[in-house]
């Protein structure tokens, strides 16, 4: 089965600082990357798809690019709110696997 | 709005059984894939299982193959998942995923409030 590592594990960034977070994928799975938000005691909700779609109401300041193994999720100006878990999703097939999730702190 | 309402959880002991359902609401039900996915206390997220539309196909991870069965009564707009022989290790927050796109299992959106399955004695 293809893995997901993201990395780092967990960052900490100022308000308004670019921020980027990788997933990589164990063998390539073309665009079949989704990215969601967890927000602390929140249920994930979804970003991008497609690797660098932005879902319907995400901020712009959310993108994604990438393709085969190497993915990154940017927010190009951290604010308050963006303070969640940041999980990547492989869907190109089962197992639909998760990667292990990025902390992103505010300093 | 699409709307998901798991239910079914609860306090188990190691050994059991249980069965999730999951009813939804605001979007043609027999027309989507569905999923189940996980977290434990403190942990990741980790996919569980899905159904095609239909019901005809379905899909496990290998930690739950052979003991979980998804499954899903369209004339009812319900998902369900029934877990068998169950240990601490299945302890965690269960979701109901609505699959975004027709067609094969793809990316999940939305999620329901989940349910929690907690496995002790």
């Amino acid at each position: 089965d293809i893995q997901m590592t993201q990395s780092p594990s967990s960052l900490s960034a100022s308000v308004g600082d670019r921020v980027t977070i990788t997933c990589r994928a164990s063998q390539g799975i073309s665009n079949y990357l989704a990215w969601y938000q967890q927000k602390p005691g929140k249920v994930p909700e979804l970003l991008i798809y497609a690797a660098s779609t932005l879902q319907s109401g995400v901020p712009s300041r959310f993108s994604g690019s990438g393709s085969g193994t190497d993915f990154t999720l940017t927010i190009s100006s951290l604010q308050a709110e963006d303070v969640a878990i940041y999980y990547c999703q492989k869907y190109n097939s089962v197992p639909l696997t998760f990667g292990g999730g990025t902390k992103v702190e505010i300093k | 709005e699409v709307q998901l309402l798991e239910s079914g959880g609860g306090l188990v002991q190691p050994g059991g059984s249980l069965r999730l359902s999951c009813a939804a609401s605001g979007f043609t039900f027999s027309n989507f894939a569905m999923s189940w996915v996980r977290q434990a206390p403190g942990k990741g997220l980790e996919w569980l299982s899905a159904t095609s539309g239909s019901g005809g196909s379905t899909y496990y991870a290998d930690s739950v193959k052979g003991r979980f069965i998804i499954s899903r009564d369209n004339s009812r707009n319900t998902l369900y998942l029934q877990m068998n022989s169950l240990t601490a290790a299945d302890t965690a927050l269960y979701y109901c995923a609505k699959v975004a796109m027709p067609g094969p299992p793809n990316w999940f959106d939305p999620w329901g409030q989940g349910t929690l399955v907690t496995v002790s004695s």
